[in-house]
């Protein structure tokens, strides 16, 4: 069946570091693929999107590339603030449209 | 108000007790999905809805009962829960259930069962 697979965290960095954060995804047909974030105490927010292939999404100073040729949706950020500490959650959404998750990790940006 | 909201946002239960979550969609939606988040665990789906009809249930105990009286509400009726249950309750809703649709989430229901 589908799947999504992210790094291991937390993630640990200093105020202006670049920030990669893995995802890959096992999938028939040609999902859609999603970031969500998650602040302490909240509910899951969009981050961004990509529908196709080659496709990018971004927000917030934040990227992530659909690269079909190696089921990777990798995120980045160049430059992370304090407010960027939180979980995120790599998604695919299939043929059947069912959301399915990765197992999140936590970013920990220190001033 | 506006995107989705839940009530209550903590819930502290029995296990005899008799309790029901409340999520309200202002997005005009026609999906709308529970989910439970455990510590440790990746997001689980419940139940999915679609046009206020049940059109998924993964395998959930029936001491968790959905209701969707309309296209913008749903109900989650808990009874003689277990601990194991305690976990953060999130209801989210789409555009439609194609995949290219996001899901909006709620602000969750932090359920602990004493």
């Amino acid at each position: 069946g589908d799947s999504v697979t992210q790094m291991e965290g937390p993630v640990t960095l200093s105020e202006e570091a670049f920030l990669t954060i893995n995802c890959t995804y096992t999938a028939t047909g040609y999902p859609s693929l999603f970031w969500y974030v998650q602040y302490p105490g909240e509910g899951l927010q969009l981050l961004l999107k990509a529908t196709k292939a080659d496709d990018k999404g971004s927000n917030k100073g934040f990227e992530a590339t659909y690269r079909k040729e190696t089921t990777s949706f990798h995120l980045e950020k160049g430059s992370v603030q304090v407010s960027d500490s939180a979980v995120y959650f790599c998604a695919l959404s299939g043929d059947t449209g069912k959301l399915i998750f990765g197992q999140g990790t936590t970013l920990q940006v220190k001033p | 108000e506006t995107g989705v909201t839940q009530t209550p946002r903590h819930l502290v239960m029995g296990m005899t007790n008799k309790k029901s979550l409340k999520c309200e969609q202002h997005l005009g939606h026609n999906a709308m999905y529970w989910y439970k988040q455990s510590a440790k665990k990746p997001l689980e789906l419940m139940f999915v809805y679609s046009l206020e009809e049940r059109v998924e249930n993964n395998s959930v105990p029936s001491r968790f009962s959905p209701e969707c009286p309309n296209s913008s509400h749903l109900f989650l009726h808990l009874h003689t829960l277990q601990p194991e249950d305690s976990a953060l309750y999130l209801c989210a809703s789409s555009q439609d259930r194609s995949r290219v649709y996001e899901q909006y989430f709620g602000p969750g229901t932090r359920l602990t069962v004493t």
